[in-house]
C-alpha cells in the first residue's frame, strides 16, 4: 500500500523567513495530494492541493510543488508569520475523493 | 468551505463501556465519510471508510466488532467503540465527502479518555 514519508519532523524559523515542507510517495497510483494544517486539539483544515497532472500550485503565501517522476512533493511557505506555526501534513490518495494516507506531520515553530 | 461536526467534542470514560461519536455534515449530503485515529503528536491513521446505507470498510488490523460504524444516512455517521480500554484513549476524526464534489472535509475531532 502507500507510504507516504513527511521531514522534517520538526521546523523552526523566525517570522519572515521561508519554510519548506518535503514528502515522498511509493504509490506510483496516486494523483492526488493535499496538505493540512492542524491546531492543537482541532480537526486538520485544507490549505492547498495539488494534482498529478501540475507541477506547481500557488495561493497567495503558500506552494506546493509535485515531481511525479522522483514521486515528492514540497509545501513551501514564504513571509511566515506567528500564526503560521501548527502542525502540517501531507498526504496522497489515488483520486480526490479516496481515503488519504498520511505523513507524519511537521511542526512549524515561527518565533517573532 | 462544508461544514462536518462531532460529538462530543471529548469523553472520559471507565473501561468496559461503550463510547458512541457523531459526525454530522450540516450543509451538504456525505456520501462517503472516513474516521480517523490519531495518537498524540502522531498522524493521522485511517481506520475505515463507510458509504450511506452500506457496511464500512475496515483497514487492515482495524476489528471491526470493537469499532462498528454506523452510516445509516447522508448527514449522519457514528462511530462506537465498545468495551473500551485505555489503549483506546485517542483523537478521533471523521472526514466526509459529498456526492457533486470529491474534496474531503475534516470535523473538529473527538478526544477519548479511558480511564
Amino acid at each position: 500500500g502507500e507510504n507516504v514519508e513527511q521531514h522534517p519532523s520538526t521546523l523552526s524559523v523566525q517570522e519572515g523567513d521561508s519554510a519548506v515542507i518535503k514528502c515522498t510517495y511509493s504509490d506510483s497510483a496516486s494523483n492526488y495530494f493535499p496538505w493540512y494544517k492542524q491546531e492543537l486539539g482541532k480537526g486538520p483544515q485544507l490549505i492547498i492541493d495539488i494534482r498529478s497532472n501540475v507541477g506547481e500550485k500557488k495561493d497567495q503565501r503558500i506552494a506546493v510543488t509535485l515531481n511525479k517522476t522522483a514521486k515528492h512533493f514540497s509545501l513551501h511557505i514564504t513571509e511566515t508569520q506567528p500564526e503560521d506555526s501548527a502542525v502540517y501534513f501531507c498526504a496522497a490518495s489515488r483520486s480526490l475523493g479516496a481515503a488519504l494516507i498520511f505523513g507524519k506531520g511537521t511542526t512549524l515553530s515561527v518565533s517573532s | 468551505g462544508a461544514v462536518v461536526s462531532q460529538h462530543p467534542s471529548w469523553v472520559i470514560c471507565k473501561s468496559g463501556t461503550s463510547v458512541k461519536i457523531e459526525c454530522r455534515s450540516l450543509d451538504f449530503q456525505a456520501t462517503t465519510m472516513f474516521w480517523y485515529r490519531q495518537f498524540p503528536k502522531q498522524s493521522l491513521m485511517l481506520m475505515a471508510t463507510s458509504n450511506e446505507g452500506s457496511k464500512a470498510t475496515y483497514e487492515q488490523g482495524v476489528e471491526k466488532d470493537k469499532f462498528l460504524i454506523n452510516h445509516a444516512s447522508l448527514t449522519l455517521s457514528t462511530l462506537t467503540v465498545t468495551s473500551a480500554h485505555p489503549e483506546d484513549s485517542s483523537f478521533y476524526i471523521c472526514s466526509a465527502r459529498g456526492a457533486s464534489w470529491n474534496e474531503q472535509f475534516f470535523g473538529p475531532g473527538t478526544r477519548l479518555t479511558v480511564l
